[in-house]
């Protein structure tokens, strides 16, 4: 069975940084896009972050361009979300999700269990 | 405000078919990109429901169903039942902010 096992959630002051990991099992993880969502108290669903299998393109919303930079090791077959700069807004939940293809954009049917970050002085 | 509009809240009474429609544009659902629609009950991870306009993953009822047309997306609930309570979200790309979008979600009440 597929599945995503996430990491590094955390209260972090304004400015400060995070790293965030999702760990793969159940599937070739290397074949397959990646991509973060986030969700803020209350709100909807929010895509951050995605990137390529295999050949790691990855893309950005405006909201974290600059400031947020997502990797990959196909090795260990390990997600990462590296989150700088980090602002009161970008406090959420953070979701890593698979997607069905190793192009994104294809529908994400594996979901991690979800991490917070609260970002506060 | 979102690329891609749903209405905030929808209702039907048990066995009574619901739909949500999620409005675009040309940059997004107009483009010919896919839409997708996913799940989230309240507190949990969200599911996916229907991926690539109209197909559904193993596992998701028949009852769940996708269309397309234009600059627009729906998905139709037919039989409903309490389960069905939840949030849905419908997600496309979109071309002019080359990255992916989600719908602002529908809260769905089963009354």
């Amino acid at each position: 069975e597929a599945q995503l096992l996430q990491s590094g959630g955390d209260f972090v002051q304004p400015g400060g940084s995070l790293r965030l990991s999702c760990a793969a099992s159940g599937f070739s993880f290397s074949l397959y896009a990646m991509t973060w969502v986030r969700q803020a108290p209350g709100k909807g669903l929010e895509w951050v972050s995605s990137i390529r299998g295999s050949v790691g393109g990855a893309y950005y919303a405006d909201s974290v361009k600059g400031r947020f930079s997502i990797s990959r090791d196909d090795s260990k077959k390990t997600l990462y979300l590296e989150m700088n700069s980090l602002r009161a807004e970008d406090t959420a939940i953070y979701y890593c999700a698979k997607e069905q293809s190793r192009t994104i954009f294809y529908g994400m049917d594996v979901w991690g269990q979800g991490t917070t970050v609260t970002v506060s002085s | 405000q979102s690329a891609l509009t749903q209405p905030p809240s929808v209702s039907g009474a048990p066995g009574q078919r619901v739909t949500i429609s999620c409005t675009g544009s040309s940059s997004n659902i107009g483009a010919e990109y896919n839409v997708h629609w996913y799940q989230q009950v309240p507190g949990t991870v969200p599911k996916l429901l229907i991926s690539g306009n109209n197909n559904r993953p193993s596992g998701v009822p028949d009852r769940f169903s996708g269309s397309k047309s234009g600059t627009s997306a729906s998905l139709a609930i037919t039989g409903l039942q309490a389960e069905d309570e939840a949030d849905y979200y419908c997600q496309s790309y979109d071309s002019s902010l080359s990255g992916s979008v989600f719908g602002g979600g529908t809260k769905l009440t089963v009354l």
